[in-house]
This record gives structure tokens, sequence and C-alpha cells, in this order.
């Protein structure tokens, strides 16, 4: 099975700056998701990221905000731009195998202060 | 109304006991049916995948579905401590490979040695 790994792990972050989470996949995959979740509440889909076009975003989450990079099949990164507070949330990469999210990353827990 | 409502918890179960985990759901749709395990600081894991109505054992988990009633569960039995996590029921709805899951918020299991 593939292994996926996310960093950084956790950080501590100023309001009004931003923070790039990298997500590597140790094989190449079609497409890689972002999800967002916070305490108490389902995980929440943040966009889709396929190689070579944009990332389709879920409603209530915008590029400008969250963009996506996603510059080949083993790796993408979302961006948490702009912070405030209530972006404080563990956020987490995925991919697809066998027909759904068989894999997630380890999660980023972000706390913005 | 949430698409998925999952009963948040906590569970605490003596070791050996059998662990009951359900969601209900509201969407006629949804096809495919899935839970993962999480444990503290991790990303959740693919525990077992289902599709339409009926039950899947795998080792000491089973999992049912009952689309009349719009009702699926999770049974662990012979629980041990390794077992203590919080588990996600996420389902979908066919098509291709842009389908979009739907979690629910977890159910926080803790199993006493």
């Amino acid at each position: 099975s593939a292994v996926i790994s996310q960093k950084p792990s956790r950080d501590i972050c100023q309001r009004g700056t931003s923070l790039t989470i990298q997500c590597q996949v140790d094989s190449q995959v079609t497409m890689m998701f972002w999800y967002r979740q916070q305490p108490g509440q389902s995980l929440t889909l943040i966009a889709t990221a396929n190689q070579g076009s944009e990332a389709t975003y879920e409603s209530g989450f915008v590029i400008d905000k969250f963009p996506i990079s996603r510059p080949n099949l083993t790796f993408s990164t979302l961006t948490v731009s702009n912070m405030s507070p209530e972006d404080s949330s563990i956020y987490l990469c995925s991919f697809r195998e066998g027909g759904t999210e068989a894999f997630f990353g380890q999660g980023t827990r972000l706390t913005v202060v | 109304q949430k698409e998925v409502e999952q009963d948040p918890g906590p569970l605490s179960v003596p070791e050996g006991a059998i662990v009951s985990l359900n969601c209900t759901y509201s969407n006629s749709a949804f096809q495919y049916f899935m839970w993962y395990r999480q444990y503290s600081r991790k990303g959740p894991e693919l525990l077992m995948y289902t599709y339409s109505s009926g039950n899947k054992e795998d080792g000491r988990f089973t999992a049912q579905v009952d689309k009349s009633s719009k009702y699926i569960s999770l049974f662990i039995r012979d629980s041990q401590p390794s077992d203590s996590a919080t588990y996600l029921c996420a389902m979908s709805e066919p098509g291709t490979e842009g389908y979009k899951l739907s979690f629910g918020a977890g159910t926080t299991v803790t199993v006493r040695a």
C-alpha cells in the first residue's frame, strides 16, 4: 500500500500570516483531496486537486483563501492564507485507491493566535 | 438536518465487550459505506468498505448496512484497548472519480483494560 506523508504535523501561527501544508505520496495518484476537521465536527472537503489542472473547491472554500498546488502525481500543497483564529483546525490530505479515500495523511494541527 | 448523523459518544466499554457503533443518513442515493478508525493525532484509516445493503465481516469487525432504514452499523467483537479510537462513518453516491464523501462527526471509543 502507498504511504502518504504530511507536514508539518502541527504549527502555531500569528493571525494574518499564511501556512503551507505539504503532502507527499510514495506512488503516483490521480486525485488528491484536502479536508478540514474541526473538533466535534465531521471531515469537510475543502477541494480536490488534480495534476495539471486547477483545483476544484467545495462550497464555502475559495482559491484566494486556500490556494492549492499539484505539480506532479505524487505531491500537493495547501496554503491557508491570511489566517484568523477561525482557521484553527486539523487539515488532512488524502487520496483514493480502490474506489474510496483509502489513505489519509497524519494531519496538520493548526492553531492561529 | 445533517446528511449523516453519528452519536459522538464517548463510549466506554470493558475489554472483551462488543462495541456497537451506528450512523443514520438522509440521502437515499448513498450506495457506498465506509468506516474509518482515527487514533489521537493521526489521520483516519479505512477499516471497512461496503456497497449497498448487507453485512461484511473482517476479523473482529462487522459492518452492516440497512438501506431501507438508512442506517449503518459497525460491531467490534472481543474489543481490545488498542481499539480505543474515534470511529468515523462515511458514505457516497455512485459515480465517477469526482464523487464526494459525506462523513459523520465520529464516535470516540475507549476500551478499558
